[in-house]
């Protein structure tokens, strides 16, 4: 069964705009929650992540915001760009455990 | 090398005949992953190595599939008796970090893409 859900499954957001990308877990012993980009004929790479104890983490045009209580985190993408169109990923993990269970991803679309 | 790679980067099979899919990772990783990427779907695990062992092989989705690791480097990823089902996109991935020593960063590879006719 899918540890995380994730939606929606597809995006299409104008240069400029903002994506944001949900997703949502049952599981409270996950505590690492990290977003990893796909471009199409590459694998994923790891684009994010976040640990419980903060709310919110920012790289550059990159927020992640996490909600503990409602066990929800989601991927924001401000200033969108053409080249942020990709398949984005969330996952979850438990820190004594190997396994990162992946949500089934969004792909998004920047158009210019 | 810089990278995991992966060969071959597209396999077309006749259903019934064995493939055989070839992952190095990054030197010095000594957990690999291999996770498999169906049209639309997530990132569906498959197995986990740590150095040569695989404690965990629960992915594998029938007794058609195996895989192995040797020298603690190279894996292979054998499907035998293929079947149209199987086409997917095949990851490896690797990491430096053992469980319970934080954030494990995966590492991927550009996928081996499986079609079966």
């Amino acid at each position: 069964q899918q540890q995380v859900k994730q939606s929606p499954q597809s995006l299409i957001v104008q240069k400029g705009g903002i994506s944001i990308i949900n997703c949502a877990y049952e599981n409270t012993a996950f505590d690492y929650f990290p977003w990893y980009q796909q471009f199409p004929g590459k694998g994923p790479a790891l684009l994010i992540a976040i640990r419980p104890d903060v709310s919110e983490k920012k790289e550059g045009r990159f927020t992640i915001s996490f909600n503990k209580s409602a066990k929800q985190f989601s991927l924001h993408i401000m200033d969108s760009q053409p080249g942020d169109s990709a398949t984005y990923f969330c996952a979850v993990l438990r820190s004594n455990d190997y396994k990162l269970s992946f949500g089934a991803g969004t792909t998004v679309t920047v158009r210019a | 090398g810089a990278g995991v790679s992966q060969s071959p980067s597209n396999k077309v099979t006749e259903k019934g005949k064995d493939v055989e899919l070839r992952c190095d990772p990054i030197s010095g990783h000594t957990a690999l992953y291999w996770y498999r990427q169906s049209l639309g779907q997530g990132l569906e695990f498959l197995i986990y190595f740590q150095g040569n062992s695989a404690p965990d092989k629960s992915g594998l989705p029938s007794d058609r599939f195996s895989a192995e690791r040797t020298g603690g480097s190279v894996s292979t990823l054998t499907i035998q008796r293929t079947q149209q089902e199987d086409s997917a996109v095949y990851l490896c991935a690797s990491s430096l970090v053992s469980p319970g020593a934080g954030a494990n960063v995966l590492t991927f590879g550009a996928g081996s893409r499986l079609t079966v006719l």
